[in-house]
Parts: C-alpha cells; structure tokens; sequence
C-alpha cells in the first residue's frame, strides 16, 4: 500500500513550548489529509481536515489557534501544538487520502508528551 | 446519522479459528468501506476495503461481507493467527461539503490465543 510518512515518532517537551508533527505522502499526491488524536484504547478522534492550499476545517470542540494545521503542498501537512500542556500529551495520527483509488492511508503516529 | 457502530469491543479466538468483527451503519450516502489494524504504538494500517455495489471482498485471510440493505458490514479473519492479535477498526467514508470524511468504529481488540 501506499505510505504515509510521519515524523517525530515520539517528542517529549516543555510546557508551554510548541511542537511540530510533520506527515508526508510518499508516493501519492495528497489533495486532503487528516489530523487524529488517539487516547488510549479508544478510537481514532478526528481533529481537522486539511486541504491542500487552503485553510483546515475544524471539528467541534478542537481550538484552531492551539493546533494550527498547514497543508503546503500535496505532500506534506504539518500539525502544530502550540503552548503545550500536559492535557495535550497524547497519540497524533495523520491520515493522507489517495485521490486514485480513495483509500486513506495513516502515518506512524507521534507520542507527544508534554512536562 | 454518521456514526458507525462495531462490535464487539473485544474479541478472543483459537489459533486457527475465525475471528469476526461487525458493523452498521446508518448514513446510505457512505460510499466506502475500509478495515484498520492496529497494533500498539502504531499508527492504522489498512487491511481491505469494499464499495457497496459488492457484497463479498476476499484478500488471503481476510474477507469482508457487505449486506447494503441491513446497512452492516462485517470483517472475517480466517486462520487467526496469534500475530493478527491487534485493535480492528471498521470506517465508512463520506463526502461533506465537498470534502472527504471517514468515520471510525469504537475498535475491537482482538486476541488469538496460541
């Protein structure tokens, strides 16, 4: 299957310090991608969806200031928590959709844990 | 309306037996259907997927059944093996405002015995 590439894998930070999550797809081109936030033993909980050269468009409840989403180009997403705090210490997941055949592939996901 | 529901929420089977994992849904403007596996500390990888104009779809061991008028679809995993113990999840997709959405299941937590 196609891959999606996402980097850091995990990240430990400060408290009040911001981090940046990058996904990328390597071999499509990605028109949409999407953000998750995995608690444990629990479901995929989609943040945002990102189209590329155009603004993320927000689920209900997710503060758009704190995860600032920026979708460049059609390979590459980048997710930003900013002023990390330890209730945003979580699992981060993105999804990229291949335009070809409509499958949704994810990334490895990124640990982040904030001190 | 655009919710998914599985079941059931964890799964225990034999090695060598078969594991199945059901879903429903509500939304028929779902037009897309794919089965996740996950295991700890990884991101979901797809297994399978079906369109709902089919109603059966095999890939090797797994295989998934589509019944469009009960609005159910159910992923079977033939042969478990221990290495298939992980979190299934059921989606459907949907298209909303001109963009792209694909609604998870709860998950299953599937553990083959060996």
């Amino acid at each position: 299957g196609a891959v999606v590439s996402q980097h850091p894998s995990w990240v430990i930070c400060k408290s009040g310090t911001s981090v940046k999550i990058e996904c990328r797809s390597l071999d499509f081109q990605a028109t949409t991608m999407f953000w998750y936030r995995q608690f444990p033993k629990q479901s995929l909980m989609l943040m945002a969806t990102s189209n590329e050269g155009s603004k993320a468009t927000y689920e209900q409840g997710v503060e758009k200031d704190k995860f600032l989403i920026n979708h460049a180009s059609l390979t590459l997403s980048t997710l930003t928590v900013t002023s990390a705090h330890p209730e945003d210490s979580s699992f981060y997941i993105c999804s990229a959709r291949d335009p070809g055949g409509g499958e949704a592939f994810f990334g490895q996901g990124t640990r982040l844990t904030v001190v | 309306q655009q919710q998914v529901k599985q079941s059931p929420q964890s799964l225990i089977v034999q090695k060598g037996g078969i594991s199945i994992i059901n879903c429903a849904y509500e939304n028929t403007a779902f037009d897309y259907f794919p089965w996740y596996q996950q295991f700890p500390g990884k991101g979901p990888a797809l297994l399978i997927a079906i369109r709902p104009d089919v109603s059966e779809k095999k890939e090797g061991r797994f295989t998934i059944s589509f019944n469009k008028s009960a609005k159910q679809f159910s992923l079977h995993i033939m042969d478990s093996q221990p290495g298939d113990s992980a979190t299934y999840f059921c989606a459907a997709s949907i298209i909303t405002s001109g963009t792209y959405k694909y609604i998870f299941g709860t998950g299953t937590r599937l553990k083959v015995l060996a």
